[in-house]
């Protein structure tokens, strides 16, 4: 049973325009939403994370957007640029089941330029 | 902190043998995770580990797949024996745990069983 649906799983945006991609889970006991991102060859790393008592945080060009009563969250790249290109995956952890961490199938995203 | 160091990079082994692959978290980090990367089914939690105790193995496909943690320095996965849909891209992970929740990943280990 997946516990964070993800979508899309592919992303074609062009250079400069904003890439969104959309997550939603079941569990309200998550507490932490954080997005990886991953290059080839590489392992996940974080890239932005969010709790539910904020709807909104930005970091640079990414922006998480969270909705608690739909339980859906989004990642958003302003200004997307070729060095975006990677997969992303959402995950979604509570600190009651030990930080294990429940993560989306992932988007390979690729920007042209 | 030279980050989790996974070993090896790649492993080409042939159905029916022994695969075991090993990881070295950050050291002062509660918590191993190993997970397996597969195009159809992403990435899947198979066991996790807190103060080098097994947690939670509900993820280990089956008997076959067991992992240990002598040690807050060392973690193994063994596979036996190995079968061609074993093949996938594992990786181990760590973490603080509590209220720091970052999980660092290695660069993970190539399987390949033919």
């Amino acid at each position: 049973q997946q516990q964070v649906k993800q979508s899309p799983q592919s992303l074609i945006v062009q250079k400069g325009g904003i890439s969104i991609i959309n997550c939603a889970y079941e569990n309200t006991a998550f507490d932490y939403f954080p997005w990886y991102q991953q290059f080839p060859g590489k392992g996940p790393a974080l890239l932005i994370a969010i709790r539910p008592d904020v709807s909104e945080k930005k970091e640079g060009r990414f922006t998480i957007s969270f909705n608690k009563s739909a339980k859906q969250f989004s990642l958003h790249i302003m200004d997307s640029q070729p060095g975006d290109s990677a997969t992303y995956f959402c995950a979604a952890s509570t600190m009651n089941t030990g930080n294990q961490f429940y993560f989306g199938t992932g988007t390979s995203l690729t920007v042209i330029p | 902190d030279a980050g989790v160091i996974q070993s090896p990079r790649h492993e080409v082994t042939e159905m029916g043998q022994e695969v075991t692959l090993r990881c070295k978290p950050i050291s002062g980090h509660d918590y191993l995770f190993w997970y397996r990367q597969t195009m159809m089914r992403g990435l899947e939690l198979l066991i996790y580990f807190n103060n080098n105790v097994p947690i939670d193995d509900s993820g280990m496909p089956e008997d076959r797949f067991s992992a240990k943690m002598p040690n807050a320095s060392f973690s193994t996965l063994k596979i036996q024996p190995s079968e061609p849909r074993d093949s996938a891209v594992y990786f181990c992970a760590s973490s603080l745990g509590g209220d720091n929740t970052e999980a660092f990943f290695g660069q993970g280990t190539r399987l390949t069983v033919v």
